[in-house]
C-alpha cells in the first residue's frame, strides 16, 4: 500500500516570489510520482510526472519537482510564481504493478497574493 | 483525444433518492477509474475497471455503491438511497496501459452530487 503526506496545507506567497511545495510518501513497492493541479471547480490536471530516469523533472506551466528516494520526497517548485497559479496542488503516487491506482495526497492550497 | 466527460456536471437530489453518474472516458483507454473528493481532501480511490471487468473496489463503496462499464467503453456510477455523507464531487479518470503506457491517468471535469 501507499500513502502520501502534504506537509503544507496552505502555502500564502507574494507574486514574483519563489514556492516549495513538499511532499512525501511511503510505500513497500517502486512507485511513480505525479503532481496535479486543481483549479476552482473543475478536475484534475497533470503538472509533471517522475516514472524513471533524471530525478529532476519539469512540467507544465514552469513547475519542476525533484525525486529523492532516500528522503521519499517529491516536492514541488516555481521560481517565480503569478496570480494564475493560486490553485490546490496535489501529489499522488502510483504502484508501478498491480492497480495502478494513484494515491493522493490531501492537497495544497496555494494563494498567490499580489 | 477528445478527453473524459462526465455527465451530469452538477446534481442536486433529495436524501433517499437514486442517482446516476456516467463517465466516457479516452477512446482506446482500456483502463477507467472512480475517484470520490470531499471538500479539501485530496480524491479517493472508489473502484477501477480494466476493459467491462471491474478488477477492485474500495471499502469505501458501500453496498449502496454500483459501477458498471458494459461495453468496455463508458461507464457508470449509481448511488442508491443517497445521504447527505455522499455529497462530494465524483471524479472519472482514464488511462491506457498498452506500449504506450505514459503513466498518468487523465481526469474528467467531475460531477458535484449535493444530497439535501
Amino acid at each position: 500500500a501507499q500513502s502520501v503526506t502534504q506537509l503544507d496545507s496552505q502555502v500564502p506567497v507574494f507574486e514574483e516570489a519563489p514556492v516549495e511545495l513538499r511532499c512525501n510518501y511511503s510505500s513497500s513497492v517502486s512507485v511513480y510520482l505525479f503532481w496535479y493541479v486543481q483549479y476552482p471547480n473543475q478536475g484534475l490536471q497533470l503538472l509533471l510526472k517522475y516514472l524513471s530516469g533524471s530525478t529532476l523533472v519539469k512540467g507544465i506551466n514552469g513547475f519542476e519537482a525533484e525525486f529523492n528516494k532516500s528522503q521519499t520526497s517529491f516536492h514541488l517548485r516555481k521560481p517565480s510564481v503569478h496570480i494564475s497559479d493560486t490553485a490546490e496542488y496535489f501529489c499522488a503516487v502510483m504502484g508501478i504493478q498491480g492497480a495502478q491506482k494513484l494515491v493522493f495526497g490531501q492537497g495544497t492550497r496555494l494563494t498567490i497574493n499580489p | 483525444d477528445t478527453g473524459v466527460s462526465q455527465n451530469p456536471r452538477h446534481k442536486i437530489t433529495k436524501r433517499g433518492q437514486n442517482v446516476t453518474f456516467r463517465c466516457d472516458p479516452i477512446s482506446e483507454h482500456n483502463r477507467l477509474y472512480w475517484y470520490r473528493q470531499t471538500l479539501g481532501q485530496g480524491p479517493e480511490f472508489l473502484t477501477y475497471f480494466q476493459n467491462e471487468a471491474q478488477l477492485e473496489k474500495s471499502r469505501l463503496l458501500s453496498d449502496r455503491f454500483s459501477a458498471e462499464r458494459p461495453k468496455g467503453s463508458f461507464s457508470t456510477l449509481e448511488i442508491q438511497r443517497t445521504e447527505q455523507g455522499d455529497s462530494a464531487m465524483y471524479l472519472c479518470a482514464s488511462r491506457r496501459t498498452d506500449r504506450v503506457n505514459t503513466g498518468e491517468l487523465f481526469f474528467g471535469e467531475g460531477s458535484r452530487l449535493t444530497v439535501l
